[in-house]
């Protein structure tokens, strides 16, 4: 199973683009990069996932680049309630075994 | 569409009690996940069932956690002779994970259980 490092925590502004970069040195080749959102006393909820180069969504970018060894997520614009845990895990996208791991994640702070 | 259920919200019990949590996933999903997590810890994987079968449990803590999928809808889990640590909040999740109908293993959460134990 691939392990992922992120920061511990980040802060940023209202309106700036935050990027918060996952590691992943040991991903496999049919290992996905999905990225998870969590508000506090809710369950997580998914906002991306890739395999390669970039992906767009109406919430956000994922940037992976060519050796796959790391990922950014990329939110444009943020507001207050982008304030959240990120998580950043790796897996294969079709498994009969999915064992997920999530990690400690990425606390993001917004500030006005 | 409705999404993933769970019930109940909040579970209060005494230590030494046997507890059950319910989960209802999106319909048609063959994937089921149950989470534990801690405050301020991200979720920690416990057992995944495809369809009706457990294809990997090795997330339990000990013997005093099961679960189970009878018609590969509906999950329990299922805590026995519970114990002050077993306090925390219980996530489930469904997938599609199914490559014949384009959907992967993107997870969809429930609100979780809260699990008090005295």
């Amino acid at each position: 199973l691939a392990k992922t490092t992120q920061p511990i925590s980040m802060d940023s502004y209202e309106g700036q683009e935050v990027n918060i970069t996952c590691s992943h040195n040991n991903i496999a080749t049919n290992d996905y990069i999905t990225w998870y959102q969590q508000f506090p006393s809710q369950g997580p909820r998914f906002i991306i996932q890739g395999y390669k180069t970039k992906v767009t969504n109406e919430v956000a970018s994922l940037f992976i680049p060519a050796d796959r060894k790391s990922s950014t997520l990329s939110l444009p614009r943020v507001s207050l309630s982008d304030t959240a845990v990120y998580y950043c895990l790796v897996g294969a996208r079709y498994s009969s075994a999915s064992k997920i791991i999530f990690g400690s994640g990425t606390r993001l702070s917004i500030r006005p | 569409g409705a999404g993933v259920s769970q019930t109940p919200s909040n579970k209060v019990t005494e230590k030494g009690k046997y507890v059950e949590l319910r989960c209802d996933p999106i319909s048609g999903h063959t994937a089921l996940y149950w989470y534990r997590q801690s405050l301020g810890q991200g979720p920690e994987f416990l057992i995944y069932f495809q369809g009706t079968g457990a294809a990997d449990d090795s997330g339990l803590p000990n013997d005093r956690f099961f679960a189970v999928r009878p018609e590969g809808s509906v999950s329990t889990l299922k805590i026995q002779r519970t114990e002050r640590g077993d306090s925390a909040m219980y996530l489930c999740a469904s997938s599609l994970n199914d490559i014949l109908a384009g959907g992967g293993n993107e997870q969809f959460f429930g609100p979780g259980t809260r699990l008090t134990v005295l």
